[in-house]
């Protein structure tokens, strides 16, 4: 396996719904990242896990809280967002911090009416 | 701060070469990235560059030099297919952190 999975593919929320975002890879990578990527726009980093513990997190505002149960699972919960967290939010994995390429997945496209 | 330049869109025949240039200021360096990224697509990994130089991979070949803070990928043969978005991205930290800083991308048109 090979591959980077996210579910769900797309998700429609309200501001006051609570929902998560999904990520799994069976690569044995040890560092997990979550990134957002708004249309036309490069990625932009927001958390960055590395052997389940957090390791970065570029000033994400709370309402986005991740989660790492297990080194082959990376959660990104949402709670009261904002119309304008609207994106493409991508996961991506590496074996190790200190290595070249990142993996990503095919991305879950967030609506937030 | 953080700077990384990219040309927004260029445009290609099918069967040619084109060259796709990146600049950057960042505090810090430890290597240079090329993404490939279809429209509503994840972005895939091109190739990789620390130290100044060509590194070819089959029709994809990417220069660095430091000194200049400049990298360009280059694009041979070219296909319909390689119609996408370039991202140039630069890890400005020491490799432990291994934080991708990315440009704003280059939107190639391959035209038959």
């Amino acid at each position: 396996d090979t591959e980077v999975t996210q579910t769900p593919k797309h998700l429609v929320m309200g501001m006051t719904n609570k929902k998560s975002l999904k990520c799994e890879q069976h690569m044995g990578h040890r560092a997990m990242y979550w990134y957002k990527q708004k249309a036309k726009k490069p990625p932009e980093l927001m958390f960055v896990y590395s052997y389940e513990k957090l390791s970065i997190n570029e000033s994400v505002p709370s309402r986005f809280s991740p989660e790492c149960p297990n080194s082959s699972l990376l959660n990104l919960h949402l709670h009261a967002l904002q119309p304008e967290d609207s994106a493409l939010y991508l996961c991506a994995s590496s074996q190790r911090l200190a290595n070249n390429e990142q993996f990503f997945g095919p991305g879950t496209r967030l609506t937030v009416l | 701060g953080q700077n990384i330049d990219q040309p927004t869109e260029m445009t290609a025949t099918e069967g040619a070469i084109v060259q796709i240039n990146c600049t950057y200021q960042t505090s810090g360096f430890n290597g240079l990235f090329w993404y490939q990224q279809h429209a509503g697509e994840a972005p895939t990994f091109l190739s990789y560059n620390v130290l100044d130089g060509l590194e070819e991979k089959g029709r994809f070949s990417s220069f660095l030099s430091r000194s200049k803070g400049y990298s360009y990928l280059l694009l041979k043969e070219l296909q319909m297919k390689d119609s996408a978005s370039y991202l140039c991205a630069v890890r400005g930290y020491g490799g432990a952190t291994n934080k991708l800083i990315f440009g704003t991308g280059t939107l190639l048109a391959v035209q038959p």
